[in-house]
């Protein structure tokens, strides 16, 4: 079944450190995206992507970077510049055509 | 820009109550409308759609209506039960802007046996 993959659903780091979120889609989808959700707060853009080599800052870029060299990949570094990491990760992808997002089951990630 | 408002929650009820969930909108542009839930700790799935005015949509008794006018897009439920419990996200989307969704913050609903 297709879908997107994210990975892995729990990651602990400690405070200064950088952390890297995979995000792998086989929907042959060409655009893919990366929200932040804090609680109460909804979800925010951090980054996106609409094609392979080229992304864009979302509302919330600062302290984080993102590559796409492959359709199918979009990882998530969380850089020691964000102050504030700890948060619920979701990526998501879309075809443009249903003007539907897929989502992932999203990344924990809790800085210690 | 673009911005989403919906109740804030929780909002808690009995099983086989009447459920609204308010949300408008504002765009800059014609937008498409979503809902998508969240379960505990899962992302999100969409619920319905709709990307025009007066279109309804609808989904596992849920349902929607696009109305311009009063820039709205409120969900509703006839009767819910105990596993409609979840996170409600309304959202929009402008194709022009990079199919961004721009998403409000969410209702909590408690639905109790």
């Amino acid at each position: 079944d297709g879908g997107i993959t994210q990975s892995p659903k729990y990651l602990f780091r400690k405070e200064g450190q950088n952390v890297t979120l995979s995000c792998e889609q086989n929907l042959n989808h060409d655009a893919m995206y990366w929200y932040r959700q804090d609680p109460g707060q909804g979800l925010r853009l951090i980054y996106y992507s609409q094609i392979v080599n080229d992304f864009q800052k979302g509302d919330i870029a600062e302290g984080y970077s993102v590559s796409r060299e492959k359709k199918e990949s979009f990882p998530l570094t969380v850089t020691s510049a964000q102050k504030n990491p700890t948060a619920f990760y979701l990526c998501a992808s879309t075809n443009g055509q249903t003007l539907g997002y897929t989502f992932g089951s999203g990344t924990r990630l809790t800085v210690v | 820009g673009n911005s989403v408002t919906q109740m804030e929650g929780p909002v808690t009820l009995s099983e086989e109550a009447f459920l609204t969930i308010n949300c408008t909108y504002t765009a800059t542009g014609y937008p498409s409308l979503f809902w998508y839930v969240q379960y505990p700790g899962e992302g999100l799935q969409l619920l319905l759609k709709a990307t025009k005015a007066d279109d309804k949509g609808s989904n596992k008794g849920f349902e929607a209506t696009y109305r311009k006018e009063t820039t709205s897009f409120h969900l509703e439920k006839g009767s819910v039960q105990v596993s409609d419990s979840a996170v409600y996200f309304c959202a929009l989307l402008i194709k022009a802007a990079g199919n961004k969704l721009t998403f409000g913050g969410g209702t909590r609903v408690l639905v109790k046996p």
